[in-house]
């Protein structure tokens, strides 16, 4: 089943904070975040896996909740390149599946 | 690493004609996948290879469209007897293998069915 995003968009100025939410009715094993921007590929960002682990690069970090099935991207102090539409991916089942379900995306646009 | 290459970009078919696009891997992934994206949407799972076998295909997708992967190398999808239903974005993206590890797109082959 798709993964719930929300919100759909969101429009910041640069130096904002964000925080992108992703929640799925079914058990997860792992979830992959994206970045899309318009007219070319996504671009992979990170991966979170069963346990409930947090990650972060620069200033990009995502938790991953596997009892609430939730996971959250958190961008703070946004540059204008942050802007794009990001999609989360959920793998679900025992892990032993590999495909991802992405989310209908989150567009956000970072103004100066 | 020169990236996943997708070819061809762009394709205009008149419906009812046959089509098939390309997809070359990262070399040393194991795993492809392709995805179809429509306007607005996030991408959908169409099937996926772990070197030459396909593990999965999705229920969503019509005996109208097959895919390979010989010698688990590069990959074709294809769409035969196109409807206009069949315009999208299709994506391909591979990744290792050992682990969980995040997916490699290519830049996408575009279909416009007329």
């Amino acid at each position: 089943q798709q993964p719930v995003q929300s919100p759909q968009a969101v429009i910041l100025r640069e130096g904002e904070d964000a925080v992108i939410n992703c929640s799925s009715s079914k058990a997860l094993y792992s979830v992959h975040w994206y970045r899309q921007k318009h007219g070319e590929a996504p671009i992979f960002l990170m991966i979170l896996l069963k346990g409930g682990e947090q990650k972060g690069h620069d200033k990009i970090s995502a938790s991953f909740n596997e009892k609430k099935q939730q996971s959250s991207l958190y961008l703070t102090a946004s540059q204008l390149s942050y802007s794009g539409t990001y999609f989360c991916g959920t793998e679900g089942g025992g892990g032993s599946n590999y495909k991802l379900t992405f989310g209908k995306g989150t567009l956000l646009t970072v103004n100066p | 690493d020169t990236g996943v290459s997708q070819n061809p970009r762009h394709k205009i078919t008149k419906r009812g004609q046959n089509v098939t696009f390309r997809c070359d891997p990262i070399s040393e992934h194991n795993r492809l996948y392709w995805y179809r994206q429509t306007l607005g949407q996030g991408p959908e799972f169409l099937t996926y290879f772990q070197n030459e076998a396909q593990l999965e295909k999705s229920r969503l997708l019509s005996d109208r469209f097959s895919a390979e992967r010989p010698k688990g190398s590069f990959s074709t999808l294809e769409i035969q007897r196109t409807e206009q239903g069949d315009s999208a974005m299709y994506l391909c993206a591979s990744s290792r293998t050992g682990g969980r590890y995040g997916y490699t797109f290519g830049s996408g082959t575009r279909l416009t069915v007329v």
